[in-house]
């Protein structure tokens, strides 16, 4: 069975700290991991990651891959109280062709000011 | 470009009343699409997905069905709601992959559904 599992479930923290998110995954045939963030309603996407090894960035926020370890990490530097949402991984398996994404329990994160 | 629709937002729905909710792709032909439920706030968790008209994948034995009726178009429906149907429903797409190229998937606001 597909499994994506991150850590950890909720994490608090103080305005310009960093932060680590973790997500593992077991897939069959694994073709990509992603990363969203989600505030109120739908999650919106961040980053797509699919080789090992290269860090993907966007701002504050970035990713990378280790399939050796078949996990991913996000980071967030200088945390603003505006990256407060849950956080959530999927991985996007192959089955006969179609794109069916897992996704983990998410990590919450709460960034105090 | 590509939008979605969902709807309704919220609703309450008394237990074993029938349920429909329905998803619309614009933009887009061929999309893969998919049904999620999240609860408590907390991870999604895939209900079913479709990747043609007609064809639906259920991952999750439950209460609950879906339907593609036209390319754009995905219903989650139920004939009697119980009271752990509650939560948050999304509705998201993606484009069909050709071969190896990757894509990520786009969702929907959501319905907030409430039993009592």
């Amino acid at each position: 069975e597909d499994k994506v599992v991150q850590s950890p479930l909720s994490l608090v923290v103080h305005e310009g700290d960093t932060v680590t998110l973790n997500c593992s995954y077991e897939v069959t045939n694994f073709r990509s991991l992603l990363w969203y963030k989600q505030e109120k309603k739908a999650p919106t996407f961040l980053f797509m990651l699919t080789s090992s090894g290269i860090e993907k960035k966007s701002g504050r926020l970035s990713s990378i891959l280790d399939k050796k370890e078949l996990s991913s990490i996000l980071n967030i530097t200088a945390t603003q109280t505006g990256d407060s949402a849950i956080y959530l991984c999927a991985v996007g398996p192959t089955q006969g062709g179609s794109e069916k994404l897992v996704f983990g329990k998410g990590t919450k994160l709460t960034v105090n000011p | 470009s590509q939008t979605i629709h969902q709807w309704p937002a919220t609703l309450v729905q008394p237990v074993g009343s029938p349920l429909s909710l329905e998803c619309t792709v614009e933009g887009t032909s061929n999309p893969n699409l998919y049904w999620y439920r999240q609860a408590a706030g907390r991870g999604l968790q895939l209900l079913f997905y479709s990747v043609g008209i007609g064809q639906i994948s259920s991952e999750v034995p439950q209460n609950l069905s879906a339907s593609r009726p036209q390319d754009r178009q995905f219903i989650l429906s139920s004939k009697k709601l119980l009271l752990s149907d509650s939560g948050f429903y999304l509705c998201a797409w993606s484009v069909s992959p050709k071969g190896w190229a990757n894509t990520e998937a786009f969702f929907g606001q959501g319905t907030r559904l409430t039993v009592v």
